[in-house]
C-alpha cells in the first residue's frame, strides 16, 4: 500500500512567487494536514482538513492557503514567498481527524527561497 | 513559548551505550506521543502514552510517562547507528504540537 505522498520533493523558488504543494493521503484517510519544519525545530502545525473542511489552523500569515478535494488529496498554497519561508512542508494523513487516531507522514517537500 | 521542552538539544554516543532523553511540559496531557525522524523523512510515530505512571516497550527503547501526566521520558539500551535520528514528542489535541526535539547521533 502506498503511504503518505508528497510531490515535489525538492523546489527552489525566489522571493515574491507563488507555490503549491501537492499531498496524496494513505487509501482510506479522509483527513490531512499540513506541517512546517524550519531546521533545528520540530514541524509546526498550519492546517488540518477532514472531509474537505478546514478543520483547524495554526500561526501562519494569510499568505498560506490550502485545500482539499474530493479524493481527499490536498494542496498546500503560499502566495508572495519569503526568505523565512524556506522549509520542509509536511503533509500528514490519518483516518479521520482528532486525538484518537495517530498521523502518517509523508517524506516531504524541500522549498529553498532565494 | 514551547509547550513542550525537549532536552537535550544534542546527544553523540557511541554504539552500545545508553541514552534518555527527556520532554517536559507545566501542562497536564491526556496523552503524549513519540516520533523519530531521520534526515529526509517525515516523523515516524513510535509509541503513545495515556496513562499517568505508564511505561511501554519497544524492543531496546522504553518510553515513560510521568505520573502526573506533565512529563515524558525515552530510554535507549545499547544504542545502535540505526537509532540515529531526530526524536521528538508530541502533544495530539486533534493537531499535533511538537516540541523542538533531541538530535541522537549513535557513533558506531
Amino acid at each position: 500500500d502506498a503511504g503518505v505522498t508528497q510531490s515535489p520533493t525538492h523546489l527552489i523558488k525566489t522571493r515574491g512567487q507563488h507555490v503549491t504543494l501537492r499531498c496524496s493521503p494513505i487509501s482510506g484517510h479522509k483527513s490531512v494536514s499540513w506541517y512546517q519544519q524550519v531546521l533545528g525545530q520540530g514541524p509546526q502545525f498550519i492546517f488540518q482538513y477532514y472531509e474537505k473542511e478546514e478543520r483547524g489552523r495554526g500561526n501562519f500569515p494569510d499568505r498560506f492557503s490550502a485545500r482539499q478535494f474530493p479524493n481527499y488529496s490536498s494542496e498546500l498554497n503560499v502566495n508572495a514567498l519569503l526568505l523565512g519561508d524556506s522549509a520542509l512542508y509536511l503533509c500528514a494523513s490519518s483516518p479521520r481527524g482528532g486525538f484518537n487516531y495517530g498521523y502518517t507522514f509523508g517524506s516531504g517537500t524541500r522549498l529553498t527561497v532565494v | 513559548t514551547q509547550l513542550l521542552e525537549q532536552s537535550p538539544q544534542f546527544l553523540s554516543i557511541q554504539e552500545g551505550e545508553n541514552l534518555t532523553v527527556y520532554c517536559n511540559s507545566s501542562s497536564v496531557f491526556s496523552s503524549l506521543q513519540w516520533y523519530r525522524q531521520e534526515p529526509g523523512e517525515g516523523p515516524v510515530l513510535l509509541v503513545t502514552v495515556v496513562t499517568g505512571g505508564e511505561v511501554k516497550k519497544l524492543k531496546r527503547l522504553t518510553f515513560q510517562f510521568g505520573d502526573a501526566r506533565k512529563d515524558s521520558s525515552l530510554h535507549i539500551t545499547a544504542a545502535q547507528p540505526g537509532d540515529t535520528g531526530l526524536y521528538l514528542c508530541a502533544v495530539n489535541d486533534y493537531k499535533l504540537s511538537f516540541g523542538a526535539g533531541t538530535t541522537v547521533t549513535v557513533r558506531a
